[in-house]
C-alpha cells in the first residue's frame, strides 16, 4: 500500500544539538517529496522540497533534506536546533502512482513532534 | 500576495447538522485541495479540485463532497455531522496543476457535539 513513515513520533533535543528526522515511502514512479512544519498556533508551512535534480535541498532556516532513492528515505536534518525549531513536522509525498489524470495530491507521514529545550 | 484564506476559523454543530466551509485560494492558483487533520488519523487528503472539476478524492464517505466555482474558490461540504468529524478541515492551493507545492491555510475548526 502507499504509504509514508516518519519513524520519530516525540523528539526532544537541547538547543545546538543536531537533528535528523527520518521519513521514507512507498510508492513507485515520479515522486515530489516535501517537509512541511507546523508551529503552534500556526498553519502548515513548507519547509522545502524535492523534485528533481541535487538530491540535497536545502529549505528555510537552516534545515536540509536528502533524497535517497534506492532506500526510499527524505530525511530532513539541521544541524545545530534552536528553541524556536519546536514544532510539529510532516514529511508528505506527492506521487504520480494512482494519480492518473495528475494532481495535487500530498500524502502526509504522522508526524515528528520536536521540542528543544533551552 | 494574500495567503490562502479560510472561512469561519471555528465552527461548532451538532450531530446530524450540515456544513458547509470556504476557502479562497491564493490568487492565480487554480488547484484547491481539502485535507482532514486529526489527532488519531493525521492528515488525510479529502480531494482536489482544478478549474471547477473534482480530479482526484481521498478515501471519504459520500457525506464529504465539495466544488469549486470559476473564480478558482471553493467550499466542502459534510453532511449529517458525526461526532468522528470533528477536525481541522485545511485548505490548500497549487499554482501547477500536478506535483507540485500546496499552500495551507489556517483551517476551520469544526466541532460536532
Amino acid at each position: 500500500a502507499q504509504s509514508v513513515s516518519q519513524h520519530n513520533h516525540h523528539v526532544i533535543l537541547s538547543e545546538a544539538a543536531s537533528l535528523e528526522l527520518g521519513c521514507n515511502y512507498s510508492y513507485g514512479g515520479t515522486v515530489n517529496l516535501f517537509w512541511y512544519v507546523q508551529y503552534p498556533g500556526q498553519h502548515l508551512q513548507l519547509l522545502l522540497k524535492y523534485f528533481s535534480g541535487d538530491p540535497l535541498v536545502k529549505g528555510i532556516k537552516g534545515f536540509e533534506a536528502e533524497f535517497i532513492k534506492s532506500k526510499f528515505s527524505f530525511n530532513l536534518r539541521k544541524p545545530s536546533v534552536q528553541w524556536s525549531d519546536t514544532a510539529e513536522y510532516f514529511c508528505a509525498v506527492n506521487a504520480s502512482e494512482g494519480l492518473t489524470g495528475g494532481g495535487n495530491k500530498l500524502t502526509f507521514g504522522t508526524g515528528t513532534q520536536l521540542k528543544v529545550e533551552l | 500576495k494574500a495567503g490562502v484564506t479560510q472561512t469561519p476559523r471555528y465552527l461548532i454543530k451538532t450531530r446530524g447538522q450540515q456544513v458547509t466551509l470556504s476557502c479562497s485560494p491564493i490568487s492565480g492558483h487554480r488547484s484547491v485541495s481539502w485535507y482532514q487533520q486529526t489527532p488519531g488519523q493525521g492528515l488525510q487528503f479529502l480531494f482536489e479540485y482544478f478549474s471547477e472539476t473534482q480530479r482526484n478524492k481521498g478515501n471519504f464517505p459520500g457525506r464529504f463532497s465539495g466544488r469549486q466555482f470559476s473564480n478558482s474558490r471553493s467550499e466542502m461540504n459534510v453532511s449529517t455531522l458525526e461526532l468522528g468529524d470533528s477536525a481541522l478541515y485545511l485548505c490548500a492551493s497549487s499554482f501547477q496543476s500536478s506535483y507540485n507545492e500546496q499552500f495551507f491555510g489556517p483551517g476551520t475548526r469544526l466541532t460536532v457535539l
